[in-house]
């Protein structure tokens, strides 16, 4: 149980153009889901917390014109990433829990590798 | 300070041995205390949790805590070599259903 879906799990764009990337929890309700990016040879960093029904709230440091979070259904989180520039370029994993606990653990999905030339 | 704070390894050891993966944390009001693992180009997969002081054990695996020290330790028995990976310490801190990761350690075991 508790399996997150991710797709595409890698992508290639152009500089200047958006790319979308959707997250699904696939067995369990969601309205939490959170946004990390990683770099070669860092930690996770969480880019924000996505709720159901509601704005998104980023963290410090990250734009959200430029990182659009929707989050529309209990099962569906998408990460849009406007005007892409090669420093863009990273790890991308949403994660989620089944539970509302505060021992509730995240469960990850495969990631999304962006490449921006 | 940084908040959760691990030693990047790489940390190498022999095939059936104990590896040792440590971790600390700043925050005395954290509650819950989880181990992940991550192959290399993959996203991180749950190993553990832990939230009460004390040994957890799960196949293969202990998880350690000690909040008065701010603590927390993992232990893989009869290292493989399948394991070899980083392995990302996370805590969340009561009241948030965030999860803050500490750098991870690279594990090598060797055969």
């Amino acid at each position: 149980g508790a399996v997150v879906s991710q797709h595409p799990s890698r992508v290639i764009c152009k500089s200047g153009t958006s790319v979308k990337i959707e997250c699904r929890s696939l067995d369990f309700q969601a309205t939490t889901m959170f946004w990390y990016r990683q770099f070669p040879k860092q930690s996770l960093m969480l880019m924000a917390t996505s709720n159901e029904g509601s704005k998104a709230t980023y963290e410090q440091g990250v734009e959200k014109d430029k990182f659009l979070i929707n989050h529309a259904s209990l099962t569906l989180s998408t990460l849009t990433v406007t005007s892409a520039h090669p420093e863009d370029s990273s790890f991308y994993i949403c994660s989620a829990s089944p539970g509302q606990t505060i021992n509730s653990p995240l469960h990850f999905g495969n990631g999304t590798r962006l490449t921006v030339t | 300070q940084k908040e959760v704070e691990q030693n990047s390894g790489p940390l190498s050891v022999p095939e059936g041995a104990i590896a040792s993966l440590n971790c600390t944390y700043s925050d005395r009001g954290s509650q819950s205390f989880f181990w992940y693992r991550q192959y290399s180009g993959k996203s991180p997969e749950l190993i553990m949790s832990i939230y009460s002081n004390g040994d957890k054990e799960d196949g293969r695996f202990t998880a350690q805590l000690n909040k008065a020290s701010q603590y927390v330790s993992l232990l893989i028995r009869d290292s493989q070599p399948s394991d070899s990976a980083t392995y990302l310490c996370a805590v969340r801190r009561a009241g948030s259903y965030q999860l803050t990761f500490g750098k991870g350690t690279k594990l090598s075991v060797i055969p």
